[in-house]
Parts: structure tokens; C-alpha cells; sequence
């Protein structure tokens, strides 16, 4: 069965400091992924989706990055965190259209909180 | 904007009861998902129906589709304190992109 792995679950960064959260999908090939960012009671802002390695597709246009350096691992990034970055961050997969439908499965989630 | 805009954005009854949620979308889609997501935790697929289906069941659990309004709905039957949860509907309408509506809060009280 596919399980998806995302660390870290919570962080607390100051303003300024850089960013990595990592997430990792097993049992499954050539996934779509994504990184979405919710903010306290609030919906999903897609970030990035990647079809393939190396292949990223930016939504909106932020202080973050994202990396997909192997099939299976999605990476989001920043240089130099912004208070406004704070939020719950989710990894999620795909394996696009057809019989699934684009089902996303998430992660667990990484809380960011940017001092 | 967003796809799917849920209603009611909050929604409190009592263990027992039904519960419904409603989600309107603005452009033809594929499919649209129901998702589930428990308080600080990442979100669950529950069910999905394709654009050609009315109506879909899964357990406790019925959804419809009304294309030609462009809604849907999420009833929840003999609601439990453990459904206590954020519902969340999303739209997918090919390519790469599922997107998601505000969602509902739903608490059942005990």
C-alpha cells in the first residue's frame, strides 16, 4: 500500500532563517505531488505540483520554492523565512486522472511557526 | 477565487442526528471529492463522484451532484462525536489540479 511521509510536524523558525520540510511517498511510482498551505481555519492554498523530477509548477507567487529531486521526494524551501509564512503546510500525491480521479492523499502535515 | 465554496461554514448538532453540508463550484468539472479532516491533522478522502453520477453512498455516508446547479451535498446519517471534523469538498477538472473549497466545521455534540 502507498504511505506518504512528511517531516518535520512542527517547527519554530525565526524571521529571516531558512526553510526545508521533506516529504516522501512509498508504493507507488511517478506520482503527482504537491505542497498545500492552510492557514488557521481555512482551506487549502495549492503552492507547487510537480509531475515529474525537476518538473515544478508554482501557483503563487511567494517567499518559497519547491524541489523534486527524486521520483518519490518533494521538497519545499525558502531562503529566508517571512512571518507571514507561518502555517500548516501539507505534502500531498496524486496519480493524476483517469479511474482515480485525481484522489490527493496527505501527509500529516508540518506546522510552521515563523517568530 | 475558489472552486468549491462550502455551506454552512460552521454546522453543531447533537450525537444522533443527521448532519448536511452543501458546496457549490462555478466551472464544469470531472469529478468532486468529499475530504475529511480531523483537527490538526492532514486530510482524508472520503468519497467520490463523477460528474455523470446523481448520487453516490458510501457507509454512513451520501453524497449528490446536481451539475445543471452546479452543487453538491454531504450528508452525514446518525452523526457520531467522532465525525467531529472539518469537511472539505474539492472539484477536479482534468489536468493536474484538485481544488478545494473553505470547508465546514462540523461538531457533534455527545
Amino acid at each position: 500500500s502507498q504511505t506518504i511521509h512528511q517531516w518535520p510536524a512542527t517547527l519554530v523558525q525565526p524571521v529571516g532563517s531558512p526553510l526545508s520540510l521533506e516529504c516522501t511517498v512509498e508504493g507507488t511510482s511517478n506520482p503527482n505531488l504537491y505542497w498545500y498551505r492552510q492557514a488557521a481555519g481555512r482551506g487549502l492554498q495549492l503552492l507547487f505540483y510537480s509531475v515529474g523530477i525537476g518538473q515544478i509548477s508554482s501557483e503563487v507567487p511567494q517567499n518559497l520554492s519547491a524541489s523534486r529531486p527524486q521520483d518519490r521526494q518533494f521538497i519545499l524551501s525558502s531562503k529566508k523565512l517571512l512571518l507571514s509564512d507561518s502555517g500548516f503546510y501539507l505534502c500531498a500525491w496524486s496519480l493524476g486522472g483517469g479511474d482515480s480521479g485525481n484522489t490527493i492523499y496527505f501527509g500529516e502535515g508540518s506546522w510552521l511557526t515563523v517568530v | 477565487s475558489q472552486q468549491g465554496e462550502e455551506d454552512p461554514q460552521a454546522l453543531s448538532i447533537q450525537e444522533g442526528e443527521n448532519a448536511t453540508m452543501n458546496c457549490s463550484y462555478k466551472t464544469s468539472i470531472n469529478n468532486l471529492q468529499w475530504y475529511r479532516q480531523n483537527s490538526g491533522r492532514g486530510l482524508v478522502h472520503l468519497i467520490l463522484i463523477r460528474s455523470n453520477e446523481r448520487e453516490k453512498h458510501s457507509g454512513r455516508l451520501r453524497v449528490t451532484l446536481d451539475t445543471s446547479k452546479k452543487s453538491s451535498s454531504l450528508l452525514i446519517t446518525a452523526s457520531r462525536a467522532a465525525d467531529t471534523a472539518s469537511y472539505f469538498c474539492a472539484t477536479y477538472t482534468g489536468g493536474f489540479k484538485t481544488i478545494f473549497g473553505a470547508g465546514t466545521r462540523l461538531f457533534v455534540k455527545a
